[in-house]
């Protein structure tokens, strides 16, 4: 069983939407839960951080964390095409130093 | 700013040939990892340093290595670059301290290496 998993898409969101990405991790002491945007050809770009359950917003982005249910979302307000991009999730088990990333879902935004 | 740097971004080597990437950092962060990253795969880590104790995954073949020398900088070696080593090569930094707190991890942007 993969640690995180995440639905590979792509999820397609017609321009000005909600997009919504969904996150599962099956460790249960994991203690901080990250979601990152990655361009084609490009590096992970930190967009999100979250360790508290419920929610927590920055800008369009709002990510979601459900640690009895061991889920973790990121909506995407007012979707852009520019929003366009594979988004990987990350948890960090607590005592360690290690990030276990999901294979990312590629969200496609249409203008 | 703060960052993470990675050169060069693009590297292409012979079959077999050594190949050295580098890594520098000023976000003054006491653990670095590299990851290789394949096509619509997620990141894989091959190991990571907490300051300089140095961690192996257990499935990272013995081809690769890697030197902390200090602080800032780390370098991964492939010393016979294969085929199926092509990727894209992330380092990346994090305070190493586990806790309450968030502590986020930060990446370069990356070294494409090729190998003919």
């Amino acid at each position: 069983q993969k640690e995180v998993e995440q639905n590979s898409g792509p999820l397609s969101v017609p321009e000005g939407a909600i997009a919504s990405l969904n996150c599962t991790y099956s460790d249960r002491v994991s203690q901080s839960f990250f979601w990152y945007r990655q361009y084609s050809g490009k590096s992970p770009e930190l967009i999100m951080s979250i360790y508290s359950n419920g929610d927590k917003e920055d800008g369009r982005f709002t990510a979601q964390l459900n640690k009895a249910s061991q889920y973790v979302s990121l909506l995407i307000r007012d979707s852009q095409p520019s929003d366009s991009a594979t988004y990987l999730c990350a948890v960090r088990p607590s005592g360690t130093y290690k990030y276990i990333f999901g294979t990312g879902t590629r969200l496609k935004v249409l203008a | 700013d703060a960052m993470v740097i990675q050169n060069p971004r693009y590297q292409v080597t012979q079959f077999g040939k050594p190949v050295t990437l580098s890594c520098s950092q000023t976000l003054n962060h006491n653990v670095m990892y590299w990851y290789q990253q394949k096509s619509s795969q997620a990141p894989k880590l091959l190991f990571h340093y907490y300051d300089k104790d140095f961690n192996n995954e257990a499935d990272t073949p013995d081809n690769f290595q890697s030197r902390r020398p200090n602080t800032s900088f780390c370098f991964l070696d492939i010393r016979s670059p294969g085929l199926g080593d092509a990727a894209m090569y992330l380092c990346a930094t994090s305070m190493g301290q586990t806790g309450l707190a968030v502590y986020e991890q930060y990446f370069g942007p990356g070294t494409r290496l090729t190998v003919t």
